[in-house]
C-alpha cells in the first residue's frame, strides 16, 4: 500500500527556521516525483515544487523559488520543506503528494502539516 | 502561465447530477486531474487523464476534456459528495503544474 506520512503540526514564531517532512512507503521512492501543495487558511492548492528522490532533481514554482528549499534523503525515503526565515503569511497546511509516472496527476497524498507561524 | 478557471460554487439537489466545469486555453489538448476535498482532510484523486477513474472511486464519478473546458460530472449526488473540487493540468512551462481555484459543491 502506497502510503506518504508527514511530520506533526508546528507552532513557530516568525524569523525561524523549520524543516517538515514527508516519508514515502509502499513504492519505489526513488522512482516518483514528490510534489509539495500549499493550502492557505480558507484557500485553495498552491503548487510550491517538486523532487525527483532518485537524482534530487528539484523544480520551483516562480511563486516560491527562494522562499523554500525541498530536498530528499532517499536512504530514508523521505522529502522535505524547509524555511530559513518564517514569516505570519507561512501560516498553512502543507501537503506532499506523489505525481504519478504517466500524467504528472497527484495519485497519493500526505496527511498534511499544518504550520503556525505567530509571534 | 496557464491559468485554470473553476465557478467557486455549485448546488445540486440530492440524486440530481452536478457538473463542474475548468476552463482553460485549449485544455482540451491537455490531461485533466480533478481532486476532492473534504473538510479538514487531505485532497483525493477522484479522475485522471480527462476520464479515468482510480481504484475505489464510484462509477458515478466521470469526466470530460474538449476544447476550452474539462468537466466533472457526479452522477447520483449524495450527501456525502459535499466537498471542494480541484482541477489540475501539467503545463510545458516555467510554472507547470497548475490547479483551478476550486469549487465548492452543496448537496441541498
Amino acid at each position: 500500500e502506497v502510503q506518504l506520512v508527514q511530520s506533526g503540526a508546528e507552532v513557530k514564531k516568525p524569523g525561524e527556521s523549520l524543516k517538515i517532512s514527508c516519508k514515502g512507503s509502499g513504492y519505489s521512492f526513488t522512482s516518483y516525483w514528490i510534489g509539495w501543495v500549499r493550502q492557505m487558511p480558507g484557500k485553495g492548492l498552491e503548487w510550491m515544487g517538486i523532487i525527483y528522490p532518485g537524482d534530487s532533481d528539484t523544480r520551483y514554482s516562480p511563486s516560491f523559488q527562494g522562499q523554500v528549499t525541498i530536498s530528499a534523503d532517499k536512504s530514508i525515503s523521505t522529502a522535505y520543506l524547509q524555511w530559513s526565515s518564517l514569516k505570519a503569511s507561512d501560516t498553512a497546511m502543507y501537503y506532499c503528494a506523489r505525481l504519478g509516472e504517466s500524467y504528472n496527476e497527484l495519485d497519493y497524498w500526505g496527511q498534511g502539516t499544518l504550520v503556525t507561524v505567530s509571534s | 502561465s496557464y491559468v485554470l478557471t473553476q465557478p467557486p460554487s455549485v448546488s445540486v439537489a440530492p440524486g440530481k447530477t452536478a457538473r463542474i466545469t475548468c476552463g482553460g486555453n485549449n485544455i482540451g489538448s491537455k490531461s485533466v486531474h480533478w481532486y476532492q476535498q473534504k473538510p479538514g482532510q487531505a485532497p483525493v484523486l477522484v479522475i485522471y487523464y480527462d476520464s479515468d477513474r482510480p481504484s475505489g472511486i464510484p462509477e458515478r464519478f466521470s469526466g470530460s476534456n474538449s476544447g476550452n473546458t474539462a468537466t466533472l460530472t457526479i452522477s447520483r449526488v449524495e450527501a456525502g459528495d459535499e466537498a471542494d473540487y480541484y482541477c489540475q493540468v501539467w503545463d510545458s512551462s516555467s510554472d507547470p503544474l497548475v490547479f483551478g481555484g476550486g469549487t465548492k459543491l452543496t448537496v441541498l
